[in-house]
């Protein structure tokens, strides 16, 4: 089964800094990436996915990018802000998908 | 809220207690899912259901017992539980496998905290 990786597991930045967390995943058909986010006592909301016929995806200040051939991807925040402080999960997957064990981000004002 | 909902959202029970946690969503969706989130496994895959019907059950103990009655209801009932069974429990929904092609965005609910005594 898909077995996935994530790093680091703890990341702390200064506003107005980049924000970068690496996942890499083992299962060479896994073909959908999703991003989430969890802030303290939230539930996890989708911040951004990739599919696996893109290398590059943005929204705003996040963005993702996918080497297949290496089997990572990760996971850009630019400009962070105190409202970025959060737990983000990547997964890997199709229909279903397996979860990191997560990214504690502290972004210190 | 993001339609989907779930109760209680605390529950404190003995070992020898049987308690069942539900979960709606009302988003049409056609697959709903059952997640265990705690220090040591953040956001585990416990049970899959894509059109009312069971499609993953990943290895879970018997003392968890899933029930998807309709499309928007899912149930987990519970029998027997050990302390090392609290955790937070999330259910999500998403559009489900009909759409086999579509790589679907899962909607969580807030989660039942369990403490198990």
């Amino acid at each position: 089964g898909e077995n996935v990786e994530q790093h680091p597991s703890t990341l702390s930045v200064q506003e107005g800094d980049s924000a970068v967390i690496k996942c890499t995943y083992s299962d060479s058909a896994s073909n959908y990436f999703p991003w989430y986010k969890q802030e303290l006592g939230k539930r996890p909301q989708l911040i951004i996915d990739i599919r696996s016929n893109v290398g590059e995806k943005k929204d705003q200040r996040i963005a993702v990018t996918l080497n297949k051939t290496a089997k990572h991807f990760s996971l850009h925040i630019t400009e962070t802000q105190p409202e970025d402080s959060a737990v983000y999960f990547c997964a890997a997957g199709g229909q279903n998908f397996v979860f990191g064990p997560g990214t504690r981000l502290s972004v210190l004002p | 809220e993001t339609g989907v909902t779930q109760t209680p959202r605390h529950l404190v029970m003995g070992m020898t207690n049987k308690k069942s946690l539900k979960c709606e969503q009302h988003l049409g969706h056609n697959a709903m899912y059952w997640y265990k989130q705690s220090a040591k496994k953040p956001l585990e895959l416990m049970f899959v259901y894509s059109l009312e019907e069971r499609v993953e059950n990943n290895s879970v103990p018997s003392r968890f017992s899933p029930e998807c009655p309709n499309s928007s209801h899912l149930f987990l009932h519970l029998h027997t539980l050990q302390p090392e069974d609290s955790a937070l429990y999330l259910c999500a929904s998403s559009q489900g496998a009909q759409f086999s092609l579509s790589y679907n965005e899962q909607f969580f609910g807030p989660g039942t905290r369990l403490t198990v005594l």
